[in-house]
């Protein structure tokens, strides 16, 4: 249960976007779909913004992409806004027996 | 709208035990498999366990496997953490949550406020 990698930070100007990486196995990122990225602002709880890969839930605005390609999926997040910044976190599915796995996640500037 | 909200945290000694509650409402809470996520102060998200919809099957994290217990009462729509052992490394704030779809693999869309749990001697 090896918690996923992911750059300690990442930054951009407003109105510029920002890719975050997430890197696992094929034991888990690479072998499905299950992949979600969370945003959490200090102090607050951790809010979904991808599922499955690409989805975006109900309110999260389209400015925030999800995609994945072999063992490494990506989040990016277009036209940054200072709202935008924040933590944010990766989980993939990796079985049964491990449900979830976090990333360690990236720590989000908007310069 | 959905609410969940976790209760029962506090200061506890090492080789103690504790039991977090999560209070769930908004949902049919019966339909819903439902996770414990937990973060050390000032650290990252670290999956703890998961139920199934029905409580009739658990999953753990390797660091908490066997001293950790997850359980659900569904005529009360409420979510356990029975913690055992408690470790210094046990320390966090310890959140549940809800997947979107239900299953054990949906992205987690609803979470509670979290209850610290701090283990110190």
């Amino acid at each position: 249960q090896s918690a996923l990698t992911q750059p300690p930070s990442a930054s951009g100007s407003p109105g510029q976007s920002v890719t975050i990486s997430c890197t696992g196995t094929s034991s888990d990122v690479g072998g499905y779909i299950y992949v979600s990225w969370y945003q959490q602002h200090p102090g607050k709880a951790p809010k979904l913004v991808i599922y499955e890969v690409t989805k975006r839930p109900s309110g999260v605005p389209d400015r925030f992409s999800g995609s994945k390609s072999g063992n490494t999926a990506s989040l990016t997040v277009s036209g940054l806004q200072a709202e935008d910044e924040a933590d944010y976190y990766c989980t993939s599915y990796a079985g049964t027996n491990t449900p979830c796995v976090f990333g360690t996640g990236t720590k989000v500037t908007v310069l | 709208q959905v609410q969940l909200v976790e209760s029962g945290g506090g200061v506890v000694q090492p080789g103690t035990s504790l039991r977090l509650s999560c209070a769930a409402s908004g949902f049919t809470f019966r339909n819903s498999a439902m996770h414990w996520v937990r973060q050390a102060p000032g650290k990252g998200l670290e999956w703890v366990a998961v139920i199934s919809y029905d409580g009739s099957n658990q999953y753990y994290a390797d660091s908490v496997k066997g001293r950790f217990t997850i359980s659900r009462d569904n005529s009360k729509n409420t979510l356990y953490l029975q913690t055992n052992s408690l470790r210094a490394e046990d320390t966090a704030l310890y959140y549940c949550a809800r997947p979107h779809n239900g299953g054990y693999h949906g992205g987690l869309d609803y979470w509670g406020q979290g209850t610290l749990v701090t283990v110190s001697s």
